[in-house]
């Protein structure tokens, strides 16, 4: 089955980029969506296939995605950002999703 | 405003049955998929399962195969999640989750609150 890999934590500067990476085979061939879960709240989607954004998603959040990585890049990164990112796509009739990454912005 | 709410969740013990509900408002599910996310206590999110919008597609992950249905009833815009064979593992919040579906696979763009499920005895 395939599995998605992201690092357990990433740290960011108040205001700077923050980059969080998901990595699969050839995951640049697939189409790849990242959430952001807070604390006791449910999901809320904020890249969709690779390099959308959903409406209301700021345009400090894009996605790109290419040979065996993923990447989900938060510009001006603010305290209200400190979260939880999972990347998840769809591969052989089955959804995946990345162990989950904890941003912390210092 | 889009609303998932899901129903159903409790104490549950191993070996039982439970059956989540997830009503919708605000939308028509009848153009959407409809799927299920878990997440167990203190970990990550689970794809459970899922079911395109005219329940001719149907999807479950390896560890709820042969014990969870899915299905839906576009009238009552509402999914439903019918688990039996309960096991400890399947200790969960469990989310309802819409998306569109089609080639680019399944997404999830709106999410419920979720149902907490406790298998224990």
């Amino acid at each position: 089955s395939y599995e998605l890999t992201q690092p357990l934590s990433v740290s960011v500067a108040l205001g700077q980029t923050a980059r969080i990476t998901c990595g699969g085979g050839n995951i640049g061939g697939k189409s790849v969506h990242w959430y952001q879960q807070k604390p006791g709240q449910a999901p809320v989607l904020v890249i969709y296939i690779n390099n959308n954004r959903p409406s209301g998603i700021p345009e400090r959040f894009s996605g790109s995605n290419s040979g065996n990585t993923a990447t989900l890049t938060i510009s001006r990164a603010q305290v209200g950002d400190e979260a939880d990112y999972y990347c998840q796509l769809w591969d052989s009739s089955t959804g995946v999703f990345g162990g989950g990454t904890k941003l912390t912005v210092l | 405003e889009f609303q998932l709410v899901e129903s159903g969740g409790g104490l549950v013990k191993p070996g039982g049955s439970l059956r989540l509900s997830c009503a919708v408002s605000g939308f028509t599910i009848s153009s959407y998929s409809m799927n299920w996310v878990r997440q167990a206590p203190g970990k990550g999110l689970e794809w459970v399962s899922s079911i395109n919008s005219g329940s001719r597609y149907i999807y479950y992950a390896d560890s709820v195969k042969g014990r969870f249905t899915i299905s839906r009833d576009n009238a009552r815009n509402s999914l439903y999640l019918q688990m039996n064979s309960l096991r400890a593992e399947d200790t969960a919040v469990y989310f309802c989750a819409s998306g569109p579906g089609g080639t680019t696979g399944y997404y999830f763009d709106y999410w419920g609150q979720g149902s907490l499920v406790t298998v224990s005895s």
